[in-house]
């Protein structure tokens, strides 16, 4: 099984600030990487798919990159709302792994 | 507009079945080439991917639940349900059901608001 490590765990940022989420996945992934949004309470959202594509209506200060088994999410300057945790996700061989989430805090 | 609603017991007892159900409107369950996802997040923790069916039965399970997991549809409701059978006290999480967003792109894009299931006796 294909596991995916996102890093940091936890990341402390200010409004404005361009900020990088890492997925690192423990063997070749194929393109299909996406990134969710959760907020508490709430189901979470998708951002991007197929590593870079984002998804209507998300604003594009977020992009996403990457290939292999190294992909990344970044937030150019980060927002109010932008404030929540972040999951990477993998598909392959019908099967899906999400990572273990990046909570992004205000400083 | 889709929409994605789950229901079932809040509470289960250790050893039990639990058993939710996902009613879909806004659309058939039977059109197109969608998958239909179950996915679960205990309090606190990350999400994980439970397993997944297509209209016509086919499905497809996280390996570390296979044995456990029964995924089925029900067309005429417009309802697809799970079981997890010999549930322990780590079954207990916010259970979500979700749906690709297209034929051709595995993400889940709509997402019912999930359901709390405690395992407890």
């Amino acid at each position: 099984d294909i596991q995916m490590t996102q890093s940091p765990s936890t990341l402390s940022a200010s409004v404005g600030d361009r900020v990088t989420i890492t997925c690192r996945a423990s063997q070749t992934v194929s393109k299909w990487l996406a990134w969710y949004q959760q907020k508490p309470g709430k189901a979470p959202k998708l951002l991007i798919y197929k590593t870079s594509t984002l998804e209507s209506g998300v604003p594009s200060r977020f992009s996403g990159s990457g290939s292999g088994t190294e992909f990344t999410l970044t937030i150019s300057s980060l927002q109010p709302d932008d404030f929540a945790t972040y999951y990477c996700q993998q598909f392959d061989n019908y099967l899906y792994t999400f990572g273990q989430g990046t909570k992004l805090e205000i400083k | 507009q889709l929409q994605l609603q789950e229901s079932g017991p809040g509470l289960v007892q250790p050893s039990e079945t639990l058993s939710l159900t996902c009613t879909v409107s806004g659309g058939s369950i039977s059109r197109n080439n969608y998958y239909w996802g179950w996915i679960r997040q205990p309090p606190g923790k990350g999400l994980e991917w439970i397993g997944s069916i297509y209209y016509s039965g086919i499905t497809y399970s996280n390996p570390s639940l296979k044995s456990r997991v029964t995924i089925s549809v029900d067309t005429s409701k417009n309802q697809f349900s799970l079981r997890l059978n010999s549930v322990t006290a780590a079954d207990t999480a916010v259970y979500y059901c979700a749906r690709q967003g297209s034929a051709t792109t595995p993400e889940f894009v709509y997402w019912g608001q999930g359901t709390l299931v405690t395992v407890s006796s």
